[in-house]
């Protein structure tokens, strides 16, 4: 069962454009984190959020972590084109001694000159 | 430090054949995890491991066998490949409730 939701799943904007991208989820998680992966590699780690109402700020990247630790939201300001790749959240729970990560459906982003 | 390698970058398998893929790191990590990703899926958890010798089914485990004989390797097998299993799997390394470092990922085809 897939528990989170991205929207949109696709995105094609020109550079400058500031975007918003949505991760929904049916269950609450104790931290969200936020991933980028691009073409041929692996994701890598952007921001955790953990504190529902939580917001974090990456340079032009904004994060926010809803007030109930269900959804969260990827703002980007005057996009550019280093900044195309996949996005992809990804809910934060552990499981005994384990850490399990729930990732969502992802979104492509592509930024044009 | 090379971090999280995987081995073979891509393959391509008929039906009914068997293979390993390799996964190396280099950071002392105790816990390795294998993902795999499909379009429109995100990536899902096949198999992980807490310590040397410990394995766990993760969320999507049929088809598939992993083994931890070494802290710095996790082996994902496939005994009878499907079709189903074409996809670009991943493997990743972490502290334990710390973040997960990826690598680059395996893409394989199953005809």
């Amino acid at each position: 069962t897939q528990l989170l939701e991205q929207s949109p799943q696709f995105l094609s904007i020109q550079e400058g454009e500031n975007l918003t991208v949505y991760c929904n989820s049916s269950s609450v998680f104790s931290s969200l984190q936020w991933y980028r992966q691009e073409p041929g590699e692996g994701p890598v780690l952007l921001v955790t959020v953990v504190t529902g109402g939580e917001v974090k700020k990456l340079k032009r990247l904004t994060f926010q972590f809803g007030d109930a630790r269900k959804d969260s939201s990827l703002h980007i300001t005057a996009a550019q084109p280093g900044d195309t790749g996949l996005y992809l959240c990804a809910g934060f729970e552990s499981v005994g001694t384990a850490s399990k990560l729930t990732f969502g459906t992802g979104t492509r982003l592509q930024v044009t000159l | 430090n090379a971090g999280v390698t995987q081995t073979p970058k891509f393959r391509v398998l008929k039906t009914g054949q068997s293979m390993t893929l390799l996964c190396a790191q280099d950071m002392n990590h105790e816990y390795m995890y294998w993902y795999r990703q499909d379009p429109g899926m995100g990536l899902r958890l096949i198999h992980y491991s807490v310590g040397e010798g410990t394995t766990a089914k993760g969320e999507v485990p049929d088809g598939y066998n992993v083994s931890r004989l070494k802290k710095q390797n996790f082996l994902l097998g496939l005994e009878s490949a499907a079709p189903s299993q074409t996809s670009v799997y991943f493997c990743a390394s972490s502290y334990p409730l710390s973040e997960q470092f990826f690598g680059p990922g395996t893409r394989l085809t199953v005809l």
